[in-house]
């Protein structure tokens, strides 16, 4: 069975970091390209980052980019999303997912949330 | 990366058929046959419909279908069932990212 576990949300401080992993499994995770998309509550979704199975092409959000950084471990089956420069705008619950830009996202991740306040 | 633009809410009977809109531009919508409809019910991960425009992913009813003319897509469900109650969100490439839209709450009435 596909699965994909996020892992990583916590309440930080506007200007901190934090890493978001999750974990996949039930699929050849390198021959995908890998996505984070995010919903702030009560607001709808906003694509953030998107890296390709080899993991030589990365895309940001011009929200992020700057900020955020994604990166994929294949032999661990684990993408990352590495955020810096946290702002309060930047809480919601963060969702991997499998596909790219094409926006095929066929199997999510159950979420994360971060909390981003003084 | 504008967002797509979707009405914010419908509204149908059981057994009715309703259509949801999403509008974009040439940059995105009107482009590329990339577009796809993910359903979300409250407190669990979205799920998808629809994806390149039209096609539907295993397990998913046939009572789903979309297309496209121009810039604009549409999600259109037949035979409205309970269960149907949900946000929906169109998504669609647009060349250096992906846009979603704001999202349609859908209603059965």
């Amino acid at each position: 069975e596909v699965q994909l576990l996020d892992s990583g949300g916590d309440f930080v401080q506007p200007g901190g970091s934090l890493r978001l992993s999750c974990a996949a499994s039930g699929f050849t995770f390198g021959g995908y390209a890998m996505t984070w998309v995010r919903q702030a509550p009560g607001k709808g979704l906003e694509w953030v980052s998107s890296i390709s199975g080899s993991a030589d092409s990365t895309y940001y959000a011009n929200s992020v980019k700057g900020r955020f950084t994604i990166s994929r471990d294949n032999s661990r089956n684990t993408l990352f999303l590495q955020m810096n420069s946290l702002r309060a705008e930047d809480t919601a619950v963060y969702y991997c997912a499998t596909g790219g830009l094409y926006g095929d996202f066929f199997t999510w991740g159950q979420g994360t949330l971060v909390t981003v306040s003084s | 990366q504008s967002a797509l633009t979707q009405p914010a809410s419908v509204s149908g009977s059981p057994g009715q058929s309703i259509t949801i809109s999403c509008t974009g531009t040439s940059s995105d919508v009107g482009s590329y046959n990339l577009v796809s409809w993910y359903q979300e019910h409250p407190g669990k991960a979205p799920k998808v419909v629809i994806y390149e425009v039209s096609k539907r992913p295993s397990g998913v009813s046939n009572r789903f279908s979309g297309s496209k003319s121009g810039n604009t897509a549409s999600l259109t469900i037949s035979g409205l069932q309970a269960e149907d109650e949900a946000d929906y969100y169109c998504c669609s490439y647009a060349g250096t990212g992906t846009s979603f839209g704001g999202g349609t709450k859908l209603t059965v009435l």
